[in-house]
């Protein structure tokens, strides 16, 4: 079955302690993507990668970091948390071009 | 820059009444526009796309969307609603010219469907 995987589904934890979420697809797609989402706001962008060792920022980076070391994993790296990055976080993949997009189940992250 | 602009965060209407959900665009370029639902704790799922073929869109469960470039609206439509219908929609806006790197989300709007 052709899915985003996300781990963890839910994660509580203290500001300053260095957390990541994992997210791994098996449909062999080039694009890969973090998002946030907030009441109110929508979705915002974090980073998205292109493809291998390529990865550039979205619209909300501060405070993140992504790897792609691999086509198929893109984990999303919070080296110190802090409470206004609380949030549900998804990440998505896709082919080239305009190829719909494919989002995991989401990351629902609580920083205290 | 791009940006959509959802009216109404929260839409509520009778089962077998019309659907209609509100997207405006901003786009310097022709932009190619999307919708896409969320149901209660799952991802996106995309419902259909515009991408300068047909300015009428016809997409997934019965939805529809129509391109108007003289309004910069791409509203969204079902001519009866459905109690499985109920999530939050999401419509979504890239540069032609830039795949999916470049999609910017509206705010959602959140539909309710009256038994």
């Amino acid at each position: 079955e052709a899915q985003v995987t996300q781990n963890p589904r839910y994660l509580i934890t203290v500001t300053g302690k260095k957390l990541t979420v994992t997210c791994s697809q098996n449909m062999n797609h080039e694009y890969m993507s973090w998002y946030r989402q907030d009441p109110g706001l929508g979705l915002r962008q974090i980073y998205y990668s292109m493809n291998v060792e390529v990865t550039d920022k979205g619209d909300v980076p501060e405070g993140y970091k992504v790897s792609r070391k691999e086509k198929r994993n893109f984990p999303l790296i919070l080296e110190s948390p802090s409470p206004n990055q609380t949030s549900l976080y998804f990440c998505a993949s896709s082919n080239q071009g305009f190829e719909k997009l494919f989002f995991g189940s989401g990351t629902q992250l609580s920083v205290l | 820059a791009q940006s959509v602009t959802q009216l109404g965060s929260h839409v509520s209407v009778s089962e077998g009444a019309l659907v209609l959900l509100r997207c405006n665009y901003s786009s310097s370029v022709p932009p190619y526009l999307f919708w896409y639902v969320q149901y209660p704790n799952q991802g996106l799922q995309l419902l259909l796309k515009y991408t300068s073929a047909a300015t009428l869109v016809k997409g997934i469960n019965g939805f529809e969307a129509e391109f108007k470039k003289s309004e910069t609206s791409f509203h969204l439509t079902k001519p009866s609603a459905h109690m499985s219908d109920a999530a939050e929609y999401f419509c979504a806006v890239s540069r032609s010219n830039f795949g999916n790197e470049k999609l910017t989300f509206g705010t959602g709007t959140r539909l309710t469907i009256i038994p």
